[in-house]
């Protein structure tokens, strides 16, 4: 399988910690994508980075691609419930429209 | 814009029977595709399509057909429901460039549609 992998599989954190996971992944890309999913919804784009790139910011979102290591990291700082969900990476190999989602992380954020 | 809809949200099937779930968006994307989520497995691909009247398979196509008449438009048939079928499916739209440069865009994902097979 070329699936992504993410770690860890499930971080429980304390509101107004930060929040730290990681995507692996086999193939080449031209870019990564991370989403969030609440519980039992759709999928929401939270962030692209292109395969040039080494960093990028949103707001409290901190990305990082590494593609020697052929990997991601997504940081979210400042933790609020709000953030409770699943996260998702998704790349596409260049030269192909399918989409390859990794297996989730869980994050749960206490108050 | 309503963005990506789905239809039904929740259905029950059994074995042998056939549906279609639909799936419509509003943006004028070239790219849609649809997944089926099952628990601890991520988001499968099953099908996806570039423009109306051109589709192609995923990684889990057996068992589902698709069509695309229209830019709006991306039904999912199942054909013989088995209860392996039982899943999560989400269609999700974006839009995109030529295939040398891959799929640089976002992807806009429906609500879901939770389907159980008996």
């Amino acid at each position: 399988s070329q699936q992504g992998e993410e770690d860890p599989q499930a971080l429980s954190i304390q509101e107004g910690e930060n929040a730290t996971m990681n995507c692996s992944y086999k193939t080449s890309i031209n870019n990564l994508q991370w989403y969030r999913q609440n519980s039992g919804r759709g999928l929401v784009h939270l962030i692209l980075i292109r395969s040039n790139e080494r960093e990028k910011h949103s707001g409290r979102l901190r990305v990082t691609l590494d593609t020697s290591k052929k990997s991601s990291s997504l940081l979210i700082t400042a933790s609020r419930a709000a953030d409770t969900a699943s996260y998702f990476c998704a790349l596409c190999p260049p030269g192909t429209y399918k989409y390859i989602f990794g297996t989730g992380t869980r994050l749960k954020v206490l108050a | 814009n309503a963005g990506v809809t789905q239809t039904p949200k929740f259905q029950v099937l059994k074995t042998g029977q056939s549906m279609t779930l639909q799936c419509a968006q509003d943006m004028n994307h070239e790219y849609m595709s649809w997944y089926r989520q099952d628990p601890g497995m991520g988001l499968r691909l099953i099908h996806y399509s570039v423009g109306a009247g051109i589709t192609d398979q995923g990684e889990v196509p057996n068992g589902y057909n698709v069509s695309r008449s229209t830019t709006e438009d991306f039904p999912l048939r199942l054909l013989s429901a088995a209860p392996s079928q039982t899943s999560v499916y989400f269609c999700a739209s974006s839009y995109s460039r030529g295939k040398l440069d891959g799929l640089s865009y976002e992807q806009y994902f429906g609500p879901g549609t939770r389907l159980t097979v008996t």
